[in-house]
């Protein structure tokens, strides 16, 4: 398999569930990340893990929990979401080389569509 | 702040005309990266082409090319003898110096009919 894997695809949840996203990357990057995109609004980056460690945390609520395991592999876990969280969420890869501006470009997965009831 | 705009929210065409996808930014950073990516049906977005601001060239990569212009702060899009299979959203993003979030515009709805 390669490229950006991410499962479920599709996940209809109540706001007092708990469940988790997974995200696998095959491409061999050292730097993962979680986006956010709603019907109504542009791409949001939510969180960033470069080597396994939390670099970026774009002010997202604490409902919202990520886990980088090791390089290869990403969760966010979901917890008493609300209706307004309902949205597709996108995970990417990418490597990077020390300085920002010489990373790779993101590599994208389909994404998992969340409905929230 | 950073800002892409993409004004045309949706584009129809016919098969095989040739069509054009505006973006336009706006970054306070003296060296960036403009992007495209598509995004098809299936959800996964798909990089297509990534720019430096020190280089204006303009790029072709078969029926795709692109036109950077930094007086205007644009980097626009052309299909060639569009097709089916191009229909998609696709989205213009900006990365600035030291940053990892890229930040989108809203995307334009591509539609090639045959």
């Amino acid at each position: 398999e390669t490229g950006v894997t991410q499962t479920p695809r599709h996940l209809v949840m109540g706001m007092t569930n708990k469940k988790s996203l997974k995200c696998e990357q095959h491409l061999g990057h050292n730097a993962m990340y979680w986006y956010k995109q709603s019907a109504k609004k542009p791409l949001e980056l939510m969180f960033v893990y470069s080597l396994e460690e939390r670099v970026e945390n774009n002010s997202v609520p604490s409902r919202f929990s990520p886990e980088c395991p090791n390089s290869s592999h990403l969760f966010l876990h979901l917890h008493t979401l609300q209706p307004e969280d309902s949205a597709l969420y996108l995970c990417a890869s990418s490597q990077e080389f020390g300085a920002v501006m010489y990373n790779s470009p993101l590599h994208f997965g389909n994404g998992t569509r969340l409905t929230v009831t | 702040a950073q800002k892409v705009t993409q004004a045309q929210t949706e584009i129809s065409v016919v098969e095989k005309e040739d069509v054009t996808l505006d973006c336009v930014y706006e970054t306070r950073d003296t060296t960036y990266y403009l992007f495209w990516y598509k995004q098809p049906p299936s959800g996964e977005l798909v990089f297509l082409i990534r720019r430096n601001s020190f280089d204006e060239q303009n790029e072709i990569s078969g029926r795709y090319s692109w036109n950077f212009q930094k007086s205007t702060s644009s980097f626009n899009f052309t299909i060639t003898a569009s097709q089916v299979v191009d229909s998609a959203v696709y989205f213009c993003a900006l990365q600035g110096t030291g940053r990892r979030a890229l930040t989108f515009g809203s995307g334009t709805r591509l539609q090639v009919q045959p």
